[in-house]
């Protein structure tokens, strides 16, 4: 049963242009994560989805950030128009639709803004 | 809301020696706790876990952590650490299906 994938692991963009990091969830969970790490810190919540749904982005930049879990294929985190301090590494997580499940992490996408 | 704490950023300790990393969390409620290693380079990986029942809770690579609901705390311990134990360790709460929140993470360099 592979775990969370995300990609690319690695991304490199100039500032101003687009980044997409892609996540697919393990087999048989519907609710994903994201999250972001920056240096020296914890990780901090973006935003909570399900199969076409966004139940909480209370931790989502308000401009330049969406996300979206389509009901095929993966989520898709998106930052637009991006800036130095978009450079981070950034998590997805899922978990089974039930409540009080554990949340499985996978290997992140690494951005870094030029 | 809910919030962690973690008292030390870096730990460093000599292979053997004894491990206590401390957690608080701050939510009156019913709450799940959880603790996660993040390996140098590598994504985060779940080291144990608490949600209801014994307040001592064993976990993997002989890791394991005591829910003191007086104290707020989740204190991770290990009674004698590796030199592949150095990673950064990150303590972890939520409520029902919420999104995790995390401390700020404490990291373990463990020498020979």
């Amino acid at each position: 049963n592979a775990g969370v994938m995300q990609n690319p692991r690695h991304l490199v963009r100039r500032r101003g242009q687009e980044a997409r990091l892609r996540c697919s969830p393990m087999k048989g969970h519907s609710h994903v994560y994201w999250y972001r790490q920056l240096p020296e810190e914890g990780l901090k919540f973006m935003v909570y989805l399900q199969k076409e749904n966004i139940i909480d982005e209370s931790g989502m930049p308000k401009e330049r950030f969406s996300a979206e879990f389509p009901k095929e294929g993966p989520s898709i985190l998106r930052i637009q128009q991006v800036v130095r301090g978009d450079s981070a590494a950034y998590f997805c997580a899922s978990s089974l639709p039930t409540g009080q499940e554990t949340q499985y992490f996978g290997p992140g996408t690494r951005l870094l803004v030029l | 809301a809910q919030s962690v704490s973690q008292h030390n950023h870096h730990v460093i300790l000599s292979e053997a020696a004894s491990l206590e990393l401390g957690c608080n969390y701050s939510y009156g409620g019913t709450v799940n706790l959880f603790w996660y290693v993040q390996y140098p380079g590598q994504h985060l990986q779940l080291l144990l876990k608490y949600f209801s029942g014994d307040p001592l809770v064993k976990g993997i690579k002989g890791f394991e952590a005591e829910f003191i609901k007086s104290k707020f705390s989740f204190n991770l311990r290990k009674p004698s650490v590796q030199w592949s134990d150095t990673a950064e360790y990150f303590c972890a709460s939520h409520s029902g299906n919420t999104p995790l929140v995390f401390g700020k993470g404490t990291r373990l360099s463990v020498i020979a």
